[in-house]
């Protein structure tokens, strides 16, 4: 079946650099994409949606693009802290969809 | 922080046995889901609502039925619990349809089978 996934299952980098997660998916007809942030215990956080007419989307410390020709989408979270330290999932709806479909995740870990 | 509360937060109990776990919103919103989180799997839909008394199942619906009576309550039932259904339980809610609009999650329930 088409899924969504994430192309690292970790990432570990340190307080203050710049971190960029990626997701692939594989329905070109997916029109709508959001980002998740999961800490331990709690359930998903939006962090930030995309349209698949815009190719860039800011929000604070964090851009999300969209490459349709290679159906990628990626997270830059800037001056990476501590509290970043989650796991980040994407999730895509295929136009006229129900459902929201997730992918596995990355776990940022941000030491200082 | 979106007014999502979901009963319990922790559950034990043995296969064979009912389980009901609630949702509950503040936000008047529409739109209702039920997913399951497991390790390897990310998080599945098992059913969803887009209105009072309007549901449909989702991915991984077998095993589990649902109910909403009023807009702010959704309720999920295993009729006979399995091992197989021990996992992590979200609620997620939103006012428009899935293509519209981010989902929001409650915090989870933790249901395990033995």
């Amino acid at each position: 079946g088409e899924s969504v996934g994430l192309h690292l299952p970790t990432l570990s980098v340190q307080e203050g650099d710049n971190s960029i997660i990626n997701c692939a998916y594989s329905n070109s007809a997916s029109d709508y994409f959001i980002w998740y942030k999961q800490e331990s215990g709690k359930g998903p956080q939006f962090i930030i949606d995309i349209r698949s007419n815009m190719d860039k989307r800011q929000g604070q410390r964090v851009t999300v693009l969209l490459n349709k020709t290679v159906k990628h989408l990626s997270l830059q979270i800037a001056a990476t802290q501590p509290g970043d330290s989650a796991v980040y999932f994407c999730a895509e709806n295929i136009q006229a969809g129900t459902a929201l479909i997730f992918g596995k995740g990355t776990t940022l870990s941000v030491s200082s | 922080d979106a007014g999502i509360t979901q009963s319990p937060r922790h559950k034990v109990t043995e296969t064979g046995t009912p389980v009901t776990l609630r949702c509950h919103q503040t936000e008047n919103h529409r739109y209702m889901y039920w997913y399951r989180q497991d390790p390897g799997h990310g998080l599945r839909l098992i059913h969803y609502s887009y209105g009072v008394k309007d549901t449909d199942k989702g991915e991984v619906s077998d095993g589990y039925s649902v109910s909403r009576s009023k807009t702010e309550d959704f309720l999920l039932t295993l009729e006979s619990a399995t091992s197989s259904q021990t996992s992590v339980y979200f609620c997620a809610i939103s006012e428009q349809g899935p293509g519209n609009q981010p989902q929001h999650f409650g915090d989870g329930t933790r249901l395990s089978i033995l």
